[in-house]
């Protein structure tokens, strides 16, 4: 099983440029997260998605928009990218959100991350 | 203030050594996650608990919901445990907050 596979795992961007981060999972899982991970801040959430159809945001999502296409894949879209915006972001998936913690085997899987520098 | 700090931020080890690294947090929560960061960067989910402790291996991690505290322990550390240890809290919605991290680095 290739887990949670993210795409691209490095990018460079000038101010002003657009992209898609895409992720997909293999795994079934319900609920997809795309986390953005800054020196001395540790991982914070950007936008998540409980489930198939629908999407909430997170702790920090402006300047990010996002797609559930369907259960496996979860893209993160930067429209206009800024220097803020550059980071090492990581997709992730769970299995059991709707079901609540505590049953079963409910971490999360993380993507290998995606370096992204905006110039 | 953080709502999750973890202790210590860098540790440092000699091989075979026990390692203790503690969280502490400030919220109600869910679930406690610990997981951990390679130096190539990758993210592998070690637990999640909600009370008591759990074990893996040499890995052990315990919480106590009254204290809102939780660490990782451990057992006869080796070069390759080293990596960046992250403490999380889940609270409602499934959300995670995450502390900082904790750099162990294990010496042969």
């Amino acid at each position: 099983n290739a887990g949670v596979t993210q795409t691209p795992k490095f990018q460079v961007l000038k101010t002003g440029q657009s992209m898609t981060l895409q992720c997909a999972q293999d795994m079934n899982h319900n609920s997809m997260y795309w986390y953005r991970q800054d020196p001395g801040m540790g991982l914070r959430l950007i936008y998540y998605s409980a489930s198939e159809g629908t999407t909430d945001k997170g702790e920090v999502p402006n300047g990010y928009n996002v797609s559930r296409l369907n259960k496996r894949e979860f893209s993160l879209r930067l429209e206009s990218a800024a220097p803020s915006q550059t980071s090492v972001y990581f997709c992730a998936s769970r299995r059991n959100y709707l079901n609540g913690p505590g049953t079963g085997n409910d971490g999360y899987t993380f993507g290998s991350g995606t370096r992204l520098t905006v110039v | 203030k953080n709502e999750v700090e973890q202790s210590p931020q860098n540790l440092t080890a000699q091989e075979g050594e026990f390692i203790t690294i503690n969280c502490s947090y400030s919220v109600g929560i869910s679930a406690l996650h610990w997981l951990q960061q390679h130096p190539g960067g990758g993210i592998v989910s070690l637990f999640m608990l909600s009370s008591g402790k759990k074990k893996h291996g040499r890995l052990i991690a315990t919480i106590n919901i009254q204290e809102k505290h939780s660490s990782l322990h451990i057992t006869a550390s080796h070069p390759r445990d080293s990596a960046v240890y992250i403490c999380a809290v889940e609270t409602s919605g499934s959300r995670l907050t995450f502390g900082e991290g904790t750099q162990l680095t294990v010496n042969p």
